[in-house]
């Protein structure tokens, strides 16, 4: 069964930093893109970033840029995100997201995590 | 700057059809967005549905279906049952490693 993992939520204070950290199981992690989308309370779903693979390419979106860097390590089956300079506008349930590509060469996320919840705030 | 467009809410009565659309706010939809679905229940993770165009994830029920409808991508549940009522997101590959989700629809079952 594949099952990923979050953890390293907590309560942070503005201008901080925090790193998440997804532990995979029943699959193997260097199969696949990874990811993190992030959502707001009472907001929808932000993809926030990606990783390939070997972990050699990495994508954000704008708003985090500089701030956060995704990185994994394959051999310990596990994910990464580390946030700096966190503001208020950072809080939200980060969940960790396997992107998976099918059959006819389209990507989609194929797993969730049950996410982990990061409060920005003094 | 691009935004992937869903409707904020929907309501359908049960045992009906209700269409939920994802689209562009300049452009069409098409399989090189690699559009997916996802459905979500307040507190809870979010559960993917439809990749593919129209292939569902393991579970889903078949009254759950994807398309494309002029120049969106389409989710289609026929037969709505009271479990259906839920948010639901659709996300679209904007190109140079991008990704983006719409801002969902609220689904009413009443």
């Amino acid at each position: 069964e594949v099952q990923l993992v979050e953890s390293g939520g907590g309560l942070v204070q503005p201008g901080g930093s925090l790193r998440l950290s997804c532990a995979a199981s029943g699959f193997t992690l260097s199969g696949n893109w990874m990811g993190w989308v992030r959502q707001a309370p009472g907001m929808g779903l932000e993809w926030v970033a990606n990783i390939k693979q070997d972990g050699s390419v990495k994508y954000y979106v704008d708003s985090v840029k500089d701030r956060f860097t995704i990185s994994r390590d394959n051999a310990k089956n596990s994910l990464y995100l580390q946030m700096n300079n966190l503001r208020a506008e950072d809080t939200a349930v980060y969940y960790c997201a396997r992107w998976i590509l099918d059959s006819s060469g389209l990507y989609y996320v194929g797993s969730w995590g049950q996410g982990t919840l990061v409060t920005v705030s003094s | 700057q691009t935004v992937v467009t869903q409707e904020p809410s929907f309501s359908v009565s049960p045992g009906g059809t209700v269409t939920l659309s994802c689209g562009l706010s300049s452009g069409s939809v098409s399989t090189n967005y690699h559009p997916s679905w996802y459905q979500q229940t307040p507190g809870q993770a979010p559960r993917t549905l439809i990749y593919n165009i129209n292939t569902r994830s393991s579970g889903v029920p078949d009254r759950f279906s994807g398309s494309f409808l002029g120049n969106k991508a389409a989710l289609t549940i026929t037969g709505a049952q009271a479990d259906d009522e839920s948010d639901y997101y659709c996300v679209l590959y904007l190109g140079s490693g991008i990704w983006m989700f719409g801002g969902g629809t609220k689904l009413t079952v009443l």
